[in-house]
């Protein structure tokens, strides 16, 4: 089973436009983090933010976390063509172990 | 260096027959991971690895599933009697120690399809 929802499920934009995708997951977690998916094969690993903080940064990656809602979010700024992929949350529960729980996640085209 | 490496990279079969996927982890890597990604979904947990021992099998959906990493480096998956919904792309990653703050790399996956 999935613990995460991403939102939306299917977004297209512009070039140069910001992109923001939104998760929700269900129980409490030790971090959650973000993966990026082309062509529907390995994941690449985009940023990992712990339970205790609120926003980090990457580069063009703004992800912020609020885990009274239980939600994040994931800003691509000026995005780009070669930025269309999946993106995934994914969770790593406080008494889940080490696995991680995955989100539906969302397609992003990008548009030149 | 180098990433983590599974092959085959497809692998098509018929219902009823044997298949091994294989996963070679980040050199060093103590954890090893295996998810299951259906079409359009994210990935499910299968298995963890901490060392050579098996430390969460709860993923497994059933018994035709096993998995071996005798070494404590390369993993094994292995399905018996496969399934037309066994077909899905199977993903490995491994990280240095399975802490709660690592990053788990993936690799590229094995494309199964059962016929």
């Amino acid at each position: 089973s999935q613990q995460g929802e991403e939102d939306p499920q299917a977004l297209s934009i512009q070039e140069g436009e910001n992109a923001t995708m939104n998760c929700s997951y269900k129980t409490s977690i030790n971090n959650l983090q973000w993966y990026r998916q082309n062509s529907g094969r390995g994941l690449v690993h985009l940023i990992l933010i712990r339970s205790n903080e609120r926003e980090k940064h990457s580069g063009r990656l703004r992800v912020t976390l609020d885990t009274s809602k239980k939600s994040s979010s994931l800003l691509i700024t000026a995005s780009r063509a070669a930025d269309t992929a999946s993106y995934f949350c994914a969770t790593d529960a406080d008494n889940a172990g080490n696995m991680l729980t995955f989100g539906g996640g969302t397609r992003l085209m990008v548009k030149p | 260096g180098a990433g983590v490496s599974q092959t085959p990279s497809n692998k098509v079969t018929e219902k009823g027959k044997y298949v091994e996927l294989r996963c070679d982890p980040i050199s060093g890597h103590t954890a090893l991971y295996w998810y299951r990604q259906s079409l359009g979904q994210g990935p499910e947990f299968l298995i963890y690895f901490q060392g050579t021992g098996a430390a969460d099998d709860s993923g497994l959906p059933n018994d035709r599933f096993f998995a071996v990493r005798p070494e404590g480096s390369v993993s094994t998956l292995k399905i018996q009697r496969t399934e037309r919904g066994d077909s899905a792309v199977y993903l490995c990653a491994s990280s240095g120690s399975g802490g709660i703050t690592d990053t788990q790399y993936f690799g590229p996956g094995t494309r199964l399809t059962v016929l």
